[in-house]
Parts: structure tokens; C-alpha cells; sequence
């Protein structure tokens, strides 16, 4: 079945920048995103990448995408502590399906 | 900027009693999701619905669910008999095409 994991927690100095880490099993995805969630918020949509892409730039934000590994990283450059939420790896599977698949989220933590 | 409501924001109810949950997706988008997620835990896709009907469901979403657009706007979520186990967030989502946007979601408290 389908499964995303991250790790629940990362902590970056202010300024530095912060990589989020995901991998995902199902080898028949086609769109992967990544969202954030500030406290008592929804879930914001920072950017996603498309399966046969293997990277994508937006301002401070690069997405890479291993499809060989399963591995999709989110790049923050200069992390301010407006950075500070928790990020949230999805997948959304081809075939038809169309519900996301999330992680657990990775807790940023940006240190003064 | 177009944006994805919820209403209400916290809803506290009684083990037994009927909810909806209701939400205005963005105006031209054709495809609406439900997705859930209870403290602590992955958010969780409950069902997508496109064209009037559901295109896709999870093993969440079990006969104690259903979802309608009554009219040109709004989507809701409707839990016959809510459980104590059915006390989470949940999220109402749209798009148009790859992108889902997300609603600030409903927190649901069930006593």
C-alpha cells in the first residue's frame, strides 16, 4: 500500500537552510507536494512536482525528486523564523486515484 | 486571493447526534475532497467528489458519511451518528487541476 515518511522534527539556525526529507513507496505516483501547517491553521500549499521532473525552483524553495530512491527533499534557503511550522509530504498515486497521501509532517524548529 | 472557507470553525456535539460539516470550495474549481485528521495523527483522505458524485472514497469513509453539493457553491459532510473516535480536524479541499487547496478546517469535538 501506499505509504509517506518524514522525520517528526528538524532544527536550522536562523538564516541557514533547512532540508525536509520524505520517501514514499508507491512507485506510481504521479504529483508529489509539500504543505505547510502553522499552529491552530489549514494546511497551505507551498509547491509541488510533477513525477518526471526531477527538480523545481520557487523563490527560496527547491523540491528534488529521486524517483529511483522514492525520495522528495524541500529546500529552504535562509530559514526565518516565519519557517517555523510543521511541513507535510504528500503523494497523490495515478490510476485514477486522487486523494493525497500524507506524512506525518516534520516539525521545523528555527533557532535565533 | 480565492480561498477555501469552512463553517463552522469548532463544533462540540453529542456521541449519537448528526453533524455537517460545511465548506465553499474555490468558485471554479470542479473537484472537492474531505480529509481528516485526528491529534497527533496523518492527515487522511476521506473522499473525492467530481461531477456530482463521489469519484473516490477511503475505508474511513463508511456508511455513517455522506457528502453533497446542494447547490452552486457549497460542499458538505454530513456524520449520521457521530462516534468518540470521529473527534478530529477536518479539512475540506478543491482544485482544478494538480493543485489542492486546503481549507482551514473544522475542529470537531464529539462528547
Amino acid at each position: 500500500g501506499e505509504d509517506v515518511e518524514q522525520s517528526l522534527f528538524l532544527s536550522v539556525r536562523e538564516g541557514d537552510s533547512s532540508v525536509i526529507n520524505c520517501t514514499y513507496t508507491d512507485s506510481s505516483s504521479t504529483y508529489l507536494y509539500w504543505y505547510k501547517q502553522e499552529p491552530g491553521a489549514g494546511l497551505q500549499l507551498l509547491t509541488y512536482i510533477f513525477s518526471n521532473m526531477d527538480m523545481k525552483q520557487d523563490q527560496r524553495l527547491t523540491v528534488l525528486l529521486n524517483k529511483k530512491d522514492k525520495h522528495l527533499s524541500l529546500r529552504i534557503a535562509d530559514t526565518q523564523t516565519g519557517d517555523s511550522a510543521i511541513y507535510f509530504c504528500a503523494e497523490r498515486t495515478g490510476g485514477g486515484a486522487d486523494g493525497l497521501t500524507f506524512g506525518k509532517g516534520t516539525h521545523l524548529i528555527i533557532q535565533p | 486571493e480565492p480561498e477555501v472557507t469552512q463553517t463552522p470553525s469548532h463544533q462540540v456535539t453529542q456521541m449519537g447526534q448528526e453533524v455537517i460539516l460545511r465548506c465553499v470550495p474555490i468558485s471554479n474549481h470542479l473537484y472537492f475532497y474531505w480529509y481528516r485528521q485526528i491529534l497527533g495523527q496523518k492527515v487522511e483522505f476521506l473522499v473525492s467528489f467530481y461531477n456530482n458524485e463521489i469519484s473516490e472514497k477511503s475505508e474511513i469513509f463508511d456508511d455513517q458519511f455522506s457528502v453533497e453539493r446542494p447547490d452552486g457553491s457549497n460542499f458538505t459532510l454530513k456524520i449520521r451518528s457521530t462516534k468518540l473516535e470521529d473527534s478530529a480536524m477536518y479539512f475540506c479541499a478543491s482544485k482544478r487541476t494538480a493543485e489542492q487547496y486546503f481549507g482551514p478546517g473544522t475542529r470537531l469535538t464529539v462528547t
